[in-house]
Order: structure tokens, then sequence, then C-alpha cells
């Protein structure tokens, strides 16, 4: 089957700017969920969806970023102003029920350069 | 609140000896864990996850609910395991958001 697929691969972006990430989840899975990495610590999650529903954005800077997912299943995560410190690679996973598991798929990420 | 510690960012190992990454967690529930692994040039992969019970690629980790430990070992070392190895946890069953460690880069020397 077709991984998790992000696209653009790579991004430099000036402070200021804004800038968009898509995702396109594994067919059928329902939950989609987008991590930032900022060098040399784990991923953090951003948001979580279940279908097209919000299920946790508690640690989404909500004044900056926003995300959607609008039918479901391809989401966009946008930074609108960049700050310096959003200089990260940012997943993209997906999970769909498998029996009792719900493995996370992730994606190639996106890598943030600002300036 | 839900944490998870890997004391050692980098650890460097001989081919054929033991290794041992160690993870440390903090939940007031029933918590999953997980070893995921980023091999050079590739994607974030799930290793192994607790419930499993299982060996991967030599691979095991037993979780210790005394200690909140869940360490990640194999008896020898092998080159093909240089990778960059993360200890995560969830908050139990069903779809639900990973905590991750910081890291551990393990090198394996020939």
């Amino acid at each position: 089957e077709a991984g998790v697929a992000q696209s653009p691969r790579y991004k430099i972006i000036e402070k200021r700017q804004s800038v968009a990430f898509w995702c396109n989840p594994i067919s059928g899975h329902a939950t989609l969920y987008w991590y930032q990495q900022i060098l040399g610590q784990g991923p953090k999650l951003l948001i979580q969806f279940q279908n097209n529903g919000v299920v946790d954005d508690s640690q989404l800077p909500k004044d900056r970023f926003s995300a959607e997912r609008l039918k479901g299943v391809d989401s966009t995560l946008k930074i609108q102003p960049a700050k310096l410190e959003d200089s990260a690679v940012y997943l993209c996973a997906s999970s769909g029920q498998d029996g009792q598991s719900y493995e996370q798929y992730f994606g190639p990420g996106t890598r943030l350069t600002v300036t | 609140a839900q944490r998870v510690t890997q004391p050692e960012k980098l650890l460097s190992v001989f081919k054929g000896a033991p290794v041992e990454l160690k993870c440390n967690y903090s939940y007031s529930g029933s918590p999953e864990l997980f070893w995921y692994v980023q091999y050079s040039r590739q994607r974030l992969q799930l290793l192994l996850r607790h419930i499993s019970r299982e060996s991967i690629k030599g691979f095991t980790a037993d979780l210790n609910k005394g200690e909140t430990s869940f360490h990640l070992k194999k008896p020898f070392a092998q080159e093909e395991d240089s990778a960059m190895y993360y200890c995560a946890l969830s908050g139990g069953q069903g779809a639900q958001k990973l905590v991750f460690g910081q890291g551990t880069r393990l090198t394996i020397n020939p």
C-alpha cells in the first residue's frame, strides 16, 4: 500500500511570511496527526484529527498555526506569520484500526527553515 | 502529565556487543509503550510495542511498571542497527497521540 505522502519536502521562508504543508494519509485511515520535530528533540503533537473533526489541538499555537481536514482525507497545516523558532521538521502520520492495533504510519516530513 | 525520558542522546557500541537503550516514563494511568526507529534517509517507523511482547530484528523491550521503564535491548548489535531510536507513550487503547522522548542515536562500530 502507498504510504503517507507529504509536500513539499523542503521549504525556506523568511520570518513573518506564511507557509502551508500538505498531507495525504494512507487510504482508509480515519485518524491524522501533525507533529513538529525541532532539531535534537522528539516529535511533538500539534493536532490530531478523527475524520474531519479535531480530537486534540492543545499544543497548537493557534495565534499563528491552523490546520484543516475538510473532507476527512487530505490535510493542510498553515503557519502565518512564521517565526524563527518554527524551523523544524513537520511530520504527518495516520492510523486506522487494524484489529486492536492503531499503529501510526509517518510520512517523510517537511523540513522548514525560517530565516 | 505524560513524559518520556531517554537519558542518552548518543550511544556507541561495537558490533557483536550487547546494547541497551534506556527509556523511563511518567504517566498516571496504564500507558502503551512503543519504540520507533529512524534509519538514515528513511521515515520514522514502529519497531515494537510492549503489548505485542515480540522480538523484532533481535530487539526486545519489557515494560517495568514498578520502575516505570521500557528499556530496549539486543544481545548482539549489528552494523545495520545504527539509527535514531525514540521511545514513545500513548494513553492506552484506541487512536491516541504519542508522546516521544528526545531520542537516542545509536552507532554500531565495526
